[in-house]
């Protein structure tokens, strides 16, 4: 059973270029959320997509955009990129109802992709 | 709005002993559920433990367990019989009853030492 799964693992760009990152979800899920993680820090939450829709967001600016594909993929867009989007960005996947027996709501994580913006 | 307080940047550990990670939290919310996860060097953000907030029971899963008191807002995790491979960063995090997103501690970095 394949768990999440983040294209590229490490990325350079550079200031004011646009980047896009992947996300397969875990077999079964059908929602993503994506969160950057600033290093020595705890992951802050971008946004959740469900149904090929923004389902909620966190306080990040319209530079960071994303989009779910029908087959629950995710990807996540940074524009005009600015040194502090250097961070590791985690895709993690869930169910949108989680199963009876699934309490932990059944999220999973991927390893990441690092980027840097040099 | 969830705020989540890890205190303890850094721990060391002795092999074959146990730690206590602590962790706060703030909410407003009736339900909601508590996790524990465990971050390695290579960034993938492995679960290991919740707590919902109307389990009457502490979890436990192998050898760790979660020490919930609803009262005082904490849910402190124990990791009995460290071993070398728990050598980590672990992230106390939470999710609202309305909430879809998971709000993160700062996190606690364990050293275990052989």
């Amino acid at each position: 059973d394949a768990g999440v799964t983040q294209s590229p693992t490490h990325l350079i760009k550079t200031r004011g270029q646009q980047v896009t990152l992947r996300c397969s979800p875990k077999s079964g899920h059908d929602t993503v959320s994506w969160y950057q993680q600033a290093l020595g820090q705890g992951p802050q939450f971008i946004f959740q997509y469900y149904e090929e829709e923004e389902r909620q967001r966190g306080n990040f600016p319209d530079r960071f955009s994303g989009h779910q594909f029908p087959n629950y993929s995710s990807e996540l867009n940074v524009n005009a990129l600015l040194l502090g989007d250097s961070a590791l960005y985690l895709c993690a996947s869930s169910l949108a109802l989680p199963r009876i027996g699934q309490p932990n709501y059944g999220y999973t994580f991927g390893s990441g992709t690092r980027l840097t913006v040099v | 709005a969830q705020k989540i307080t890890q205190t303890q940047p850094g721990m060391f550990v002795q092999e074959k002993e146990a730690v206590t990670l602590d962790c706060t939290y703030d909410t407003s919310d009736q339900s909601y559920g508590l996790f524990w996860y465990k971050q390695p060097s290579s960034g993938e953000m492995i679960f290991l433990i919740y707590q919902g907030s109307y389990d009457e029971q502490n979890a436990t899963e192998g050898r760790y367990s979660l020490n919930f008191q609803k009262a005082r807002k904490s849910a402190n995790l124990v990791i009995s019989a460290s071993q070398l491979g728990d050598s980590a960063m672990y992230f106390c995090a939470m999710r609202g009853g309305r909430d879809y997103k998971l709000s993160f501690g700062a996190g606690t970095t364990v050293t275990v030492r052989a």
